[in-house]
């Protein structure tokens, strides 16, 4: 069965550092999809990066970058500067290749910045 | 491009009672996903609609129904709420790389 472990419930960082969130997943499938999303206190759902198994090299969405590794089963979200409006919840996300889009989520971890 | 667009964005009811909320993806999306989010249960998979057809289903009772139209637009449906019902649902509308949230609707049952 398919299962997301983010192990970090509160994360804090300065403002202008850089951050790493970390996220582990399980599945036997040997085609997925990782997500990232970003819910800040309104509840709004950002989605942020989007890494497939099958791609070679590290997504990249700006600030954001998915630190891959497949064999670790590891997909960490590395965010730099961060900024104070990066405060929020992040949700590691996966979505098994067979049989649609369903897509199971972690625990998320709250990111605070620090001026 | 235009948005997700769920509505309506909150929603009072009483137990009981039953409620349906809408959600308008992506254009050129052909899936939506349903999710309950709850403090104590994290985000949990609903359903998933594709073409118009429930193509993926999470372990929820039977109250809890989908439907999607033609347009893609989708319909999630709760009959009999109960408190524990109360909850932020929100809908994803999905392509192969990317899924999109919209803003969430929160409903309450008292």
């Amino acid at each position: 069965a398919q299962k997301i472990t983010q192990t970090q419930p509160g994360m804090f960082v300065q403002e202008k550092e850089a951050v790493t969130l970390d996220c582990t997943y399980d599945t036997s499938d040997p085609s997925y999809g990782l997500f990232w999303y970003k819910q800040p206190s309104s509840g709004e759902m950002i989605f942020l990066i989007y890494q497939g198994s099958y791609d070679q090299q590290n997504a990249t969405e700006g600030r954001y970058s998915l630190n891959f590794q497949k064999a670790r089963k590891s997909a960490n979200l590395v965010i730099s500067a961060s900024q104070l409006g990066d405060s929020a919840m992040y949700f590691c996300a996966m979505r098994e290749g067979r049989g649609g889009f369903k897509t199971i989520f972690g625990a998320g971890t709250r990111l605070f910045v620090k001026a | 491009k235009a948005g997700v667009t769920q509505t309506p964005r909150y929603l009072i009811k009483t137990r009981g009672q039953q409620v349906t909320l809408s959600c308008s993806p992506i254009s050129g999306h052909r899936s939506v996903s349903w999710y309950q989010q709850t403090p104590g249960q994290g985000l949990q998979f609903l359903f998933e609609y594709f073409s118009e057809t429930q193509r993926n289903k999470g372990n929820f009772p039977g109250r809890f129904s989908g439907r999607q139209f033609s347009n893609s637009r989708s319909e999630m449906n709760v009959s009999t709420l109960e408190l524990g019902d109360s909850a932020l649902y929100l809908c994803a509308s999905s392509s192969n790389t990317e899924a999109f949230f919209g803003q969430g609707t929160r409903l309450t049952v008292v």
